[in-house]
């Protein structure tokens, strides 16, 4: 079956613009979670959903980061007035419930300039 | 604090040779531990998760919790293991997956 996907691939933007990427979960998963890491780190937690409801923040770095996932499938994370610091690889992953085996997109490589 | 640390950030061995990819961890409670792996240009995807105790692709890890460890090991290493390998800690307070820095692996022919 189809595993997690995530668009765009590769994000180059400018410093200052908004970005929005999208998080596909595999169907049926109920936990969605997005991870951010930097070269040469592991993945470092960002916030996932169960269904629709965002049920941990906590690892936003600042409120320049958002995340939403209106009707329980799709999630978008969206980051305004972007920052070089920003740039990075963001990992979408879903579980088919909370506490269950994390399955990972491919990531979305962020470049901002 | 919970806490995952991979000591070796490039592990490289010959094809043949025994493999064994440090993990400690940091965690008040029971813990539940996983190793993902990332071969070139492919996602993250799971190798192992301490609690079914499977042997996949000839990979083994033990949970020491005397030494709060949780190596991954292989007999005879094959050239196609070549990847990054994360070890990870699930945090079921708060639902997320605490990942290792990493280690590369490079098995030489």
């Amino acid at each position: 079956g189809a595993g997690v996907s995530q668009s765009p691939r590769y994000k180059v933007t400018k410093r200052g613009q908004d970005v929005a990427l999208r998080c596909d979960p595999i169907s049926g998963h109920v936990s969605l979670y997005w991870y951010r890491q930097a070269l040469g780190q592991g993945p470092e937690f960002l916030t996932y959903f169960n269904y629709e409801a965002q049920q941990d923040k906590s690892g936003l770095p600042n409120d320049r980061f958002s995340a939403e996932r209106p009707e329980g499938s799709i999630s978008t994370l969206t980051i305004q007035r972007t920052e070089q610091r920003d740039s990075a690889m963001y990992r979408c992953a879903s579980s088919l419930v909370e506490r269950d085996t994390q399955y990972f997109g491919p990531g979305t490589r962020l470049t901002v300039l | 604090a919970q806490r995952v640390t991979q000591p070796e950030k490039l592990l490289s061995v010959f094809k043949g040779a025994p493999v064994e990819l440090k993990c400690n961890y940091s965690y008040s409670g029971s813990p539940e531990l996983f190793w993902y792996v990332q071969y070139s240009r492919q996602r993250l995807q799971l190798l192992l998760r301490h609690i079914s105790r499977e042997s996949i692709k000839g990979f083994t890890a033990d949970l020491n919790k005397g030494e709060t460890s949780f190596h991954l090991k292989k007999p005879f290493a094959q050239e196609e293991d070549s990847a990054m390998y994360y070890c990870a800690l699930f945090s079921s307070n708060t639902g997320k997956l605490i990942f290792g820095q990493g280690t590369t692996l490079q098995v030489k022919p």
